[in-house]
């Protein structure tokens, strides 16, 4: 499996409160991926990174913020989280965009 | 990113062949298709990916028709380990998303 850690693995968060999920990963690979998973919906892309300080926007960026500092961390932000954010966040890891996306074990973030 | 289309669910028996179809027929010549499973609470698994050759790792194999229209993932063996979603995706090269539709539910039953 590759070396992709998530941290928290669950979290549970008030309406309007800042939010950040950290993806750390040990094969120093070029390209991170956030998404997230809802029923009925399969995983949407939310941001990803194709290097330090480098980041796009994905297919479902609004409310949303990245940043990565160091190659092996990347971080999501959510800055005042919504009922609508509760879901399960997988951080995914490439060496490059025509190669491979391995996933790491999740975040499940419950927002009340 | 072409559309797939796989049955919602299977089931297979202990010890035999998972054979798992999923239908491409808007594949075009530069998108590969890729298979991922998904074991309940975990994150999406790395099965195998092919463009036109048939290919086998030590998890699966994957037979792409000649016309790429359509493909079948196989586990040679399957074991209760393999319940789980499986996700057939067909992707271009240098695509920064991977889209994720509905799968196959596969329950392996002893």
């Amino acid at each position: 499996d590759a070396g992709i850690t998530q941290s928290p693995r669950h979290k549970v968060t008030e309406t309007g409160t800042p939010v950040t999920l950290r993806c750390h990963q040990t094969e120093n690979h070029r390209y991170m991926y956030w998404y997230r998973q809802d029923p009925g919906h399969g995983l949407r892309l939310i941001h990803y990174s194709y290097g330090v300080k480098d980041t796009d926007k994905g297919e479902v960026s609004d409310g949303y913020s990245v940043s990565r500092s160091k190659t092996e961390d990347f971080l999501l932000t959510l800055e005042s989280a919504t009922s609508s954010q509760t879901s399960v966040y997988f951080c995914a890891i490439s060496v490059d965009l025509r190669e491979t996306q391995y996933f790491g074990p999740g975040t499940r973030l419950l927002v009340l | 990113d072409a559309k797939t289309t796989q049955p919602t669910s299977m089931d297979c028996a202990e010890g035999r062949a998972a054979n798992l179809p999923c239908n491409h027929s808007t594949i075009s010549g530069n998108e590969y298709v890729y298979w991922y499973r998904q074991i309940h609470s975990q994150g999406p698994q790395y099965i195998i990916h092919g463009l036109k050759n048939n290919e086998t790792n030590e998890m699966a194999s994957l037979i792409i028709t000649e016309d790429r229209k359509s493909s079948t993932l196989i586990l040679p063996h399957a074991t209760l380990r393999d319940t789980a979603v499986y996700y057939c995706i067909v992707r271009a090269t240098g695509a920064n998303n991977l889209f994720f539709g509905t799968g196959t539910r596969l329950t392996v039953i002893p």
